[in-house]
């Protein structure tokens, strides 16, 4: 079971909008609404930020949110602050018999 | 809301084994099956395997597939994870994460999280 793939680093200015991507296959992201994103900053456990592909966990700021399309999963956080930089992961149910795929992790840089 | 509380840093030997404790508390042991998350230095996130503690059934990634073991203690609220044969890549932080059971099925996402523990294998 491949790692999903998402982009090595994104980067942008406080205010901005930047959207990361999780490309996988129709055995996981295509095929479950099952993807979630966790955001990971140095030396702490990750954090749930998105769940469902779209839902947002009380507690997490409306800045986040996530989408899908084909086999593709997004995050996007609007408004960009210093508080989010940090790594990002998305994760998929698959159909295999490893039931979880994790994406291979966004390190979000604020310029 | 179920917080989960990990066992201590281990330092193995080569071809060893470690056992990682997962405690949980306040909140029902039996709502939630318990996943473990490895995660290399300077590395992605890697799912290793999970437990649904109320019916005693596991699952394992086919990466670790006969050298980890996940178990759990109703008991206590605690589960466990033993990874055996060990080798200078399986140094990393390993985490537990909570995912909530219906009864029926899983919700498919990780909340809460383990502090992680880190295992060092080194001659």
């Amino acid at each position: 079971q491949s790692a999903l793939t998402q982009p090595a680093s994104v980067s942008g200015s406080p205010g901005q909008s930047i959207t990361i991507s999780c490309t996988g296959t129709s055995s996981d992201v295509g095929g479950y609404n099952y993807v979630s994103w966790y955001q990971q900053h140095p030396g702490k456990a990750p954090k749930l930020m998105i769940y469902d592909v779209t839902n947002r966990p009380s507690g997490v700021s409306n800045r986040f949110s996530g989408s899908k399309s084909g086999n593709t999963a997004s995050l996007t956080i609007s408004g960009l602050q210093a508080i989010d930089e940090a790594d990002y992961y998305c994760i998929s149910y698959t159909s295999s018999s490893t039931l979880y795929v994790f994406g291979t992790g966004t390190k979000v840089t604020v310029l | 809301q179920v917080q989960l509380v990990q066992s201590g840093a281990e330092v193995k030997k080569p071809g060893s084994s470690v056992k990682v404790s997962c405690k949980a508390s306040g909140g029902t042991f039996s709502s939630y099956t318990i996943s473990w998350v490895r995660q290399a230095p300077g590395q992605g996130l890697e799912w290793m395997g999970r437990i649904i503690p109320i019916l005693d059934i596991t699952n394992y990634a086919q990466n670790f597939q006969g050298r980890v073991t996940i178990t759990a203690d109703k008991s206590t609220s605690t589960a466990y994870m033993e990874l055996s044969s060990l080798r200078s890549e399986d140094t990393a932080m390993y985490y537990c994460a909570g995912d909530f059971w219906s009864g029926y099925y899983t919700y498919n996402w990780f909340d809460p999280w383990g502090q992680g523990t880190l295992v060092t294998v080194s001659s």
